[in-house]
């Protein structure tokens, strides 16, 4: 009931195209999902989060959908560039008392832009 | 703001020995979280600090002991080694706050 389940693995995608990766839960007491980007020999990046309160949230080039009673969220990358071949990872967490509970990761997407 | 910081980055060890690991929250951040990344995996949770305390932990043997010191900084401990125990280890910190997570470079451990 912890895990956080990340699809696809992998994804390769043209210079300009919408990489999606999706992401799914069963534990309903998570209230907190964010995702992060990941490149080679670095510490994850905080990219963008969301509440389970709202369904769509857009911050620059990213989007993240949530839809709270499938228990899915998914991120968006428009326009994507060869800059954003990364790992990405999904998380979750119970935000209880407004302190960060730990963070349940997904399995990763590894995602190849082409120019 | 130098964000989160910490040491050594690369670490090689032998199997059966000791090593310990440093880390230097964000300015303003009191908790510190401590998480194992397996090749090719995502982050797993091994504990998390606060107020120098060990508030919440995860599925990781006794091997692996923290602590955190008054200016929130931490170390992570690990004892007797094993080859399983080769991976990134991420340090992130946080603030009561807000939820947001902030990660570091990792330091990368080399059991042989």
């Amino acid at each position: 009931q912890q895990q956080v389940k990340q699809s696809p693995q992998s994804l390769i995608v043209q210079k300009g195209g919408i990489p999606i990766i999706n992401c799914a839960y069963e534990n309903t007491a998570f209230d907190y999902f964010p995702w992060y980007q990941q490149f080679p020999g670095k510490g994850p990046a905080l990219l963008i989060a969301i509440r389970p309160d709202v369904s769509e949230k857009k911050e620059g080039r990213f989007t993240i959908s949530f839809n709270k009673s499938a228990k899915q969220f998914s991120l968006h990358i428009m326009d994507s560039q060869p800059g954003d071949s990364a790992t990405y990872f999904c998380a979750a967490a119970e935000n209880y008392g407004g302190a960060t509970n730990k963070l349940i990761f997904g399995t990763g997407t590894l995602l190849a832009v082409q120019p | 703001d130098a964000g989160v910081t910490q040491s050594p980055t690369h670490l090689i060890k032998t199997r059966g020995q000791q090593v310990t690991l440093r880390c230097s929250p964000k300015s303003g951040h009191d908790t510190v979280s401590w998480y194992q990344q397996a090749l090719g995996q995502g982050p797993q949770f091994i504990f998390q600090y606060y107020e120098e305390e060990e508030r919440q932990r995860g599925n990781f043997p006794d091997r692996f002991s923290g602590h955190q010191f008054p200016n929130y900084s931490s170390e992570l401990n690990v004892n007797a080694l094993l080859l399983g125990d080769s991976a990134l280890y991420l340090c992130a910190s946080s603030t009561g706050q807000v939820p947001e997570a902030f990660f570091g470079q990792g330091t990368r451990l080399t059991v042989v």
